[in-house]
């Protein structure tokens, strides 16, 4: 049974970079693909961004290029990075792991981790 | 590529068959995932590939659809089956939630 578990910082001030890790255990990150996802409080969920096994990465748009995924296999971890981070990305991170069958679908989620960004 | 997920807000009660419609903005084929999230919880994946039941998940639950028109069912709801329900298209970047609708209890 696979599980994953988000780390990192809790508040970030603004225009600084939050950084978070997911930690996997019970499969290894060199299968599949590996995502996150976030979800302000009372709102929907987004789509941040794909790494898969290769290192090769899909990110959303809409972060401008904000955003970068990245694997530390020595570790089975992935890790997710947000600069210039604005009262805009506070929200619940997940992380979350894909498999392929009609597209990338997250099958297992990480509990998810609250950051909030505050002076 | 934009889910739209109406209604918002869904009142059922114990026993009942609901349908909670899902409508994609252009065609995804049946790229397409429906994930169930109670409150403070991370979402449970339910569906993938539009109509199959993930390992684990109760044969109530069940899904249809291709293209652009998608349905998830739950026949029999019981009491946990309250919670809010997202599909999520796997067709094209950048990867979208619809916003959701929340199942209540009448």
């Amino acid at each position: 049974q696979v599980q994953l578990q988000e780390s990192g910082p809790g508040l970030v001030r603004p225009s600084q970079t939050l950084s978070l890790t997911c930690s996997v255990s019970g499969d290894s990150i060199m299968s599949g693909a590996w995502s996150w996802i976030r979800q302000p409080a009372g709102r929907g969920l987004e789509w941040i961004g794909r790494i898969y096994t290769n290192g090769l990465t899909n990110y959303n748009p809409s972060f401008e290029s904000r955003v970068s995924l990245s694997l530390d296999t020595s570790r089975n971890q992935f890790s997710l990075k947000v600069n210039f981070v604005t009262a805009a990305d506070t929200a619940v991170y997940y992380c979350a792991r894909e498999e392929f069958d009609s597209g990338w679908y997250a099958d297992s989620w990480g509990q998810g981790t609250l950051v909030s960004v505050s002076s | 590529i934009q889910l739209t997920q109406s209604p918002s807000f869904l009142s059922a009660s114990v026993g009942d068959r609901v349908t909670i419609p899902c409508r994609a903005s252009q065609a995804i084929s049946n790229y397409l995932a429906w994930y169930q999230q109670k409150p403070g919880k991370a979402p449970k994946l339910l569906i993938y590939g539009a109509t199959t039941l993930q390992s684990g998940v109760p044969s109530r639950f069940s899904a249809s659809g291709s293209g652009t028109e998608f349905t998830l069912t739950i026949t029999s709801l019981q009491p946990e089956d309250f919670a809010t329900y997202y599909c999520q298209q796997l067709y094209s970047y950048p990867i979208t939630f619809g916003q959701g609708t929340r199942l209540e209890i009448k």
